[in-house]
């Protein structure tokens, strides 16, 4: 298994710009989601989806959308950057429902700079 | 609301000395807890969890986290540390339910010093 893949690792955006970050899991997990990390913020929930087709919002999900059409992928969508945009991106899945581990398998993450 | 508190930002130790991470977190309802460490420019890896049962959990690198309910903490210790523990720790809480959403602190680095 790859796990949860994430790309690109690096990207720069200029103001305005719009681009899509890529996550995939090959572990067959309902749950998965995206969060940010910045200096002494910990990690921020964006959006999160429990299934294909249902997508909700996080802690901080302005400035970005999300579509989950398969259980394997969920783009995170940036629509119109800007510098406070400038962050490392983490995509995680998870198993969900009673029972199980309830452990987050994290990407490696994604760079973003936005000038 | 519920949120999570880590008490110490950087946490500088000797090798082979003893460290504690602090968490405290404030829910009215029972949460799972984790502690996730992340490795210089890695994602995030899990090192322990409490879901129930006993309050001491231990990793298979030598931390240990116990669970204190009248005290609302999770704190993280390892009684000697090697150079390769040097990384950011993040404490997690889950509010049930659904018990996957995270709530994460704004972690403690470690940096281990021969």
């Amino acid at each position: 298994n790859a796990g949860v893949t994430q790309t690109p690792k690096f990207q720069v955006l200029k103001t305005g710009q719009s681009m899509t970050l890529q996550c995939a899991q090959d572990m067959n997990h309902e749950y998965m989601s995206w969060y940010r990390q910045d200096p002494g913020m910990g990690l921020r929930l964006i959006h999160y989806s429990v299934g294909a087709g249902i997508t909700d919002q996080g802690e901080v999900p302005n400035g970005y959308n999300v579509s989950r059409s398969t259980t394997e992928d969920f783009p995170l969508r940036l629509l119109s950057a800007a510098p406070s945009q400038t962050s490392v991106y983490f995509c995680a899945s998870s198993l969900r429902g009673t029972g199980r581990s309830y452990e987050q398998y994290f990407g490696p993450g994604t760079r973003l700079t936005v000038t | 609301a519920q949120s999570v508190t880590q008490l110490d930002s950087q946490v500088p130790v000797f090798e082979e000395a003893p460290v504690e991470l602090r968490c405290n977190y404030s829910s009215s309802v029972s949460v799972y807890l984790f502690w996730y460490v992340q490795y210089p420019n890695q994602g995030l890896q899990l090192l322990l969890k409490y879901l129930s049962g006993s309050t001491l959990v231990e990793s298979i690198n030598g931390f240990e986290a116990e669970f204190n309910k009248s005290q609302t903490s999770f704190h993280l210790r390892k009684p000697s540390v090697h150079i390769s523990d040097t990384a950011e720790y993040f404490c997690a809480v889950s509010f049930p339910p659904p018990h996957y959403k995270l709530s994460f602190g704004a972690g403690t680095t470690v940096t281990v010093r021969a």
